[in-house]
């Protein structure tokens, strides 16, 4: 059974710091992975899709890198800004239709 | 592109009673889910419509939840009766591929 697994639970950290969050995941057989933003009250917000043949996905200060053989992925922040406050959750879809959902970081930027 | 529409935003019932939440995905994506989230925790998978055919309803507790997909566009959840372990955000989203992309989602309260 597919378990995914986000450490830390909660970060802080002072504005313009890199940080790297965890996703650890337990069946290498991973069709894709994609990760999430969710600010308080709202929905979660598309951040990046990483497909199994890739290595790594990248969009504007955020890179996602994935390792199925070890069941990891990092999402790696840079120059972080207040406004990069959220929830941050990473999803597996291991083969079938399913997404299996991790419980996120809880990250908190500081002026 | 107009994004996911959820319906009510917030409810507030008494056990026991019933509830309804309405979804619009993105148009054109053949592919709906519902998710319940429990506060500090991930998103779980209840429902997949493919079309308006289901592809995945494992973890909905048939019981008292139900969920119809007409002419493979909206989408409504119920809840009858509700239970105070109903309490959570539900969420609804779309895809049209791989990505997700979700709704504002909807705040139950069961008093």
């Amino acid at each position: 059974k597919q378990e995914v697994t986000q450490i830390p639970a909660a970060l802080s950290v002072p504005e313009g710091e890199n940080l790297v969050l965890n996703c650890s995941f337990t069946d290498s057989a991973i069709y894709n992975l994609q990760w999430f933003r969710q600010d308080p009250g709202k929905g979660l917000t598309s951040l990046l899709l990483i497909q199994s043949s890739q290595r790594e996905q990248t969009s504007g200060r955020l890179n996602a890198s994935l390792d199925k053989s070890s069941g990891r992925s990092t999402l790696y922040i840079a120059a972080s800004q207040p406004g990069d406050s959220a929830t941050y959750l990473c999803a597996v879809r291991p083969g079938t239709y399913k997404y299996i959902f991790g419980t996120g970081t809880r990250l908190k930027v500081l002026a | 592109e107009a994004g996911v529409a959820q319906s009510p935003r917030y409810k507030i019932i008494e056990k026991r009673q019933s509830v309804a939440f309405w979804c619009n995905p993105i148009s054109g994506h053949a592919t709906l889910y519902w998710y319940q989230q429990i506060l500090g925790q991930g998103p779980k998978l209840l429902i997949q419509f493919q079309n308006n055919g289901v592809v995945d309803d494992s973890q909905l507790p048939k019981d008292r939840f139900s969920a119809e997909r007409l002419k493979g566009v909206d989408s409504t959840l119920k809840i009858q009766p509700a239970k105070l372990e109903d309490s959570a955000v539900y969420l609804c989203a779309s895809s049209l591929y791989d990505e997700q992309f979700f709704g504002p989602g909807t705040r139950l309260t069961v008093l």
